[in-house]
């Protein structure tokens, strides 16, 4: 039972354009989501979250929206520079549950 | 300011064997939980330690066990492996359990291979 999904196992975006990371997920009891990046070899990197009561938080480049009817939300980076090339996991959890549930990944690709 | 530091990197045991990874978590965090990755997927909650008891459990059999430490440290144990047990196994540290919105800090994890 995949609770939370990332459809998109890859995207490539040209350098300086948006890049749009999705995610969906099934159980509505979910109300803390966050969005980490990895690269090769190192442990995922906490780069933004979102509580359930707003639905845009932006933190520099970086702005995560939530569409709680939709179950839906997305990552968006702005401009996309090569060093944004990694993967990146979308996470849900109850607050304080601190159990994270994580998507499959999509893997972001950057060209110049 | 040190982060979550996992150790060993790497380690190759082979089937039927036991392995114990360790955590330290990142300074002024007290909840530890375990995460396992396979290949090409997201990394999967086994269980998070608090105050040195078990507070949360995901669906891992009862070979995966752990502990934590008076100092927050924490280890994870696994019996009898199976090949299936190869994985990253990803520690991650956070501040005051069940307190809201605290992001999980992740250390680098431990490649565990099963021959």
């Amino acid at each position: 039972d995949q609770q939370v999904k990332q459809n998109s196992p890859s995207l490539s975006v040209q350098e300086g354009r948006i890049s749009i990371l999705n995610c969906d997920y099934t159980n509505s009891m979910f109300d803390y989501f966050l969005w980490y990046k990895k690269y090769p070899a190192e442990g995922p990197t906490f780069l933004i979250s979102i509580s359930s009561i707003k639905d845009k938080n932006e933190d520099g480049r970086f702005t995560v929206f939530l569409n709680k009817s939709a179950k839906h939300l997305s990552l968006h980076i702005v401009p996309s520079q090569p060093g944004d090339s990694a993967v990146y996991f979308c996470a849900a959890t109850i607050q304080g549950a601190q159990k994270l549930v994580f998507g499959q990944g999509t893997r972001l690709t950057i060209n110049p | 300011d040190a982060g979550v530091t996992q150790s060993p990197t790497h380690l190759i045991k082979t089937r039927g064997q036991q392995v114990t990874l360790r955590c330290s978590p990142k300074s002024g965090h007290d909840t530890v939980s375990w995460y396992q990755q396979a290949l090409g997927q997201g990394p999967q909650f086994i269980f998070q330690y608090y105050e040195e008891e078990e507070r949360q459990r995901g669906n891992f059999p009862d070979r995966f066990s752990g502990h934590q430490f008076p100092n927050y440290s924490s280890e994870l144990n696994v019996n009898a492996l199976l090949l299936g047990d190869s994985a990253l196994y990803l520690c991650a540290s956070s501040f005051g359990w069940a307190r809201s919105n605290q992001p999980q800090h992740f250390g680098d994890g431990t490649r565990l291979s099963i021959l």
